[in-house]
């Protein structure tokens, strides 16, 4: 089984729908992090998590929410899916003593 | 201005070519740094981390220079499976990863 595990891997959802991703992982990490990318614009950061009591918005939070269920459990919901929330998201993971984050395999969402 | 700026290429090399990818950074404070690979449509996965003094992995050279706020990677005898996109990526705060936009790769017989 993968690390770090999302679902759907990919979904098409109509405008104005609410959509929840969801991210799990087995590494025992701390920290989680949600991240979108588009062409050209790299990956940019929406939320992360450095514990099951602590949510931070990222530079592109607006239009999303999160919600860290466990140490092992971080989703992330569309609450009006738009068309310009099309995009390929990415959830990561890390601890305070690791160099690099771990990613899922991501989900590709289209609003449509 | 981007925080991490790349060449976005792509860079078209035959096989067994040396090449180099550049990247510059906006913010000082930065602490560290690192190279991820991208294969497409698969996730970002770490590459190397970047040292001061430079560091080597195997084919795989990166090296920092803090003063200019650059950072690079070598690639020597490229193959065929290095073609992917490389992200510069730079750890700033507690534990924020910024990321370049990516530089491609193809190699080609």
């Amino acid at each position: 089984d993968a690390d770090v595990t999302q679902t759907p891997r990919n979904r098409i959802t109509k405008t104005g729908k609410r959509i929840m991703l969801e991210c799990s992982q087995t590494k025992g990490h701390d920290r989680m992090y949600w991240y979108r990318q588009d062409p050209g614009l790299g990956l940019r950061l929406i939320y992360y998590s450095f514990d099951v009591k602590d949510i931070n918005k990222g530079e592109i939070s607006d239009g999303y929410s999160v919600s860290r269920q466990a140490q092992a459990k971080f989703s992330l919901s569309l609450e009006s899916a738009i068309p310009n929330q099309t995009a390929l998201y990415f959830c990561a993971t890390s601890d305070s003593d690791s160099y690099g984050y771990t990613f899922g395999s991501g989900t590709r969402l289209t609003v449509v | 201005r981007k925080e991490v700026e790349q060449d976005p290429g792509p860079f078209n090399v035959p096989e067994g070519a040396t090449v180099a990818f550049n990247c510059t950074y906006s913010n000082s404070a930065s602490q560290s740094f690192f190279w991820y690979r991208q294969d497409c449509r698969k996730e970002p996965k770490l590459l190397m981390s970047v040292y001061s003094s430079g560091n080597e992995d195997g084919r795989f050279t990166a090296q920092l220079n803090r003063a200019s706020q650059y950072i690079s990677l070598l690639i020597r005898d490229s193959k065929l499976s290095d073609s992917a996109t490389y992200l510069c990526v730079v750890k700033i705060g507690a534990d924020k990863l910024i990321f370049g936009t990516g530089t491609r790769l193809q190699v080609f017989p």
